[in-house]
């Protein structure tokens, strides 16, 4: 298994630009994440889907969008890149938990942005 | 909203010394995970805690959940460079959802040989 691919690694974008980040999982995982982080900001949730078809927002997601058509591929879409949007985002997947657990997140290696 | 805090933002050890974060949530938490991050890595999950006091180990790494169910301590000792990393906290109100996991904002380990 590959896990959680993400691509591309890096990315550099000029202001007002868009791009999608790909991000795809082999683990037939229904739940998959996307997160920003932030020096000494720790990760925060910018979109969530508990499966195909379904999507949710998370902390953070003003000027992003998302889609699931498949329970592979969850990719993040930047509508028109900003400088605060420099960042590192990581894609998650996990499954369902039971006996009050919460979910564990399996993290994709992650895409460097930065937005000039 | 939900606040994870984490403390110390950075900590540099002597190869050999113990180590030791601690996370505090601003509400009562369902239970509370803990990862670790390698520099230019992605984070690992590395436990989960539910009970309320609960103590668990992996070798040298202690993992603690506060009787309150409000903070949490990991503790690694006598620290080897192969520890060098960020190791967050992600606390939950609620059992089940990843999308109640709020993260602390990690502390970055430093091991000097």
């Amino acid at each position: 298994n590959a896990g959680v691919t993400q691509t591309p690694k890096f990315q550099v974008l000029k202001t007002g630009q868009s791009m999608t980040l790909q991000c795809a999982q082999d683990m037939n995982h229904e739940y998959m994440s996307w997160y920003r982080q932030d020096p000494g900001m720790g990760l925060r949730l910018i979109h969530y889907s508990v499966g195909a078809g379904i999507t949710d927002q998370g902390e953070v997601p003003n000027g992003y969008n998302v889609s699931r058509s498949t329970t592979e591929d969850f990719p993040l879409r930047l509508l028109s890149a900003a400088p605060s949007q420099t960042s590192v985002y990581f894609c998650a997947s996990s499954y369902r938990t039971s006996g009050g657990l919460t979910d564990t997140q399996y993290f994709g290696p992650g895409t460097r942005l930065t937005v000039l | 909203g939900q606040q994870v805090m984490q403390i110390p933002q950075y900590q540099h050890v002597q190869e050999g010394e113990d180590f030791t974060t601690y996370c505090n949530s601003s509400t009562t938490l369902s239970n509370i995970q803990w990862y670790k991050q390698r520099p230019g890595g992605h984070p690992v999950f590395l436990i989960q805690l539910v009970k309320s006091g609960e103590v668990k180990k992996q070798k040298r790494l202690t993992f603690q959940f506060g009787e309150a169910k409000k903070n949490s301590s990991l503790h690694i000792t006598a620290t080897q460079t192969t520890d060098v990393g960020t190791y967050f906290c992600a606390g939950s109100r609620y059992s089940g959802s990843a999308r109640q996991l709020t993260f602390g904002s990690g502390t970055q380990l430093t091991v000097l040989p």
